[in-house]
């Protein structure tokens, strides 16, 4: 099992639709979570944090379920800007020292007018 | 705009060249990264530095060799690539080394797009 899944995609959504992406984790002992966006052929930039009690940013909500090890994105208002790779970002477990983030796939959002 | 800064942001070299990318940061991160993408892929991890040390290296061939002069400038020294190393070499950074710290957040440059003939 991989350390980090999502659904490829891509999500077709008409603007202003509302859309959800799920991403599961392995390690029930991971402590950060994130959420990234990619642009084709730019950088991946911070879209937010996960936190255990969940939080939201404009027309972003994120969601943890610690039980179940997934992490959610909700976009509500989908904008044609919104298209992009959204990429899960968790840390594994195992040494400290040897820790670095671990990125999932991405999930590919295709906004349509 | 991204603070971490890199140059050249392309790059095109052949087999048998020696190159470097460079890669600055003035944030006061004490961590630093070489990522490299693919295409249609995620970025894939090659290594940490933390507080000038190498950190970790993800077992990635010699013909990559890093380099951290000091805590803002962080180098990847390219010689003998092969022509499937072609990639968008990222760099990145944190104010301590992510995974180790709780909610640590990576911050990117904006590539090199590497292309080896």
């Amino acid at each position: 099992r991989k350390e980090v899944e999502q659904d490829p995609g891509p999500f077709n959504v008409p603007e202003g639709a509302t859309v959800a992406f799920n991403c599961t984790y392995s390690n029930s002992a991971s402590q950060s979570f994130f959420w990234y966006r990619q642009d084709c052929r730019k950088e991946p930039k911070l879209l937010m944090s996960v936190y255990s009690s969940g939080n939201e940013d404009g027309r972003f909500t994120a969601q943890l379920n610690r039980a179940s090890q997934y992490i959610s994105l909700l976009i509500r208002d989908s904008k044609l800007s919104d298209s992009a790779t959204y990429l899960c970002v968790v840390t594994p477990g195992g040494d400290p020292g040897r820790r670095a983030l671990t990125f999932g796939s991405g999930t590919r959002l295709q906004v349509q007018p | 705009d991204t603070e971490v800064t890199q140059t050249p942001k392309h790059l095109v070299m052949g087999m048998t060249n020696k190159k470097s990318l460079k890669c600055e940061q003035h944030m006061g991160h004490r961590a630093m990264y070489w990522y490299k993408q693919k295409a249609k892929k995620p970025p894939e991890l090659m290594f940490v530095y933390s507080y000038e040390k190498l950190s970790i290296n993800e077992s990635v061939p010699s013909r990559f060799s890093p380099e951290c002069p000091n805590s803002s400038l962080l180098n990847l020294h390219l010689h003998a690539l092969q022509p499937e190393d072609s990639a968008l070499y990222l760099c990145a950074s944190s104010q301590e080394q992510a995974g180790s710290v709780t909610n640590e957040k990576l911050f990117f440059g904006s590539g090199t797009q590497l292309s080896v003939l």
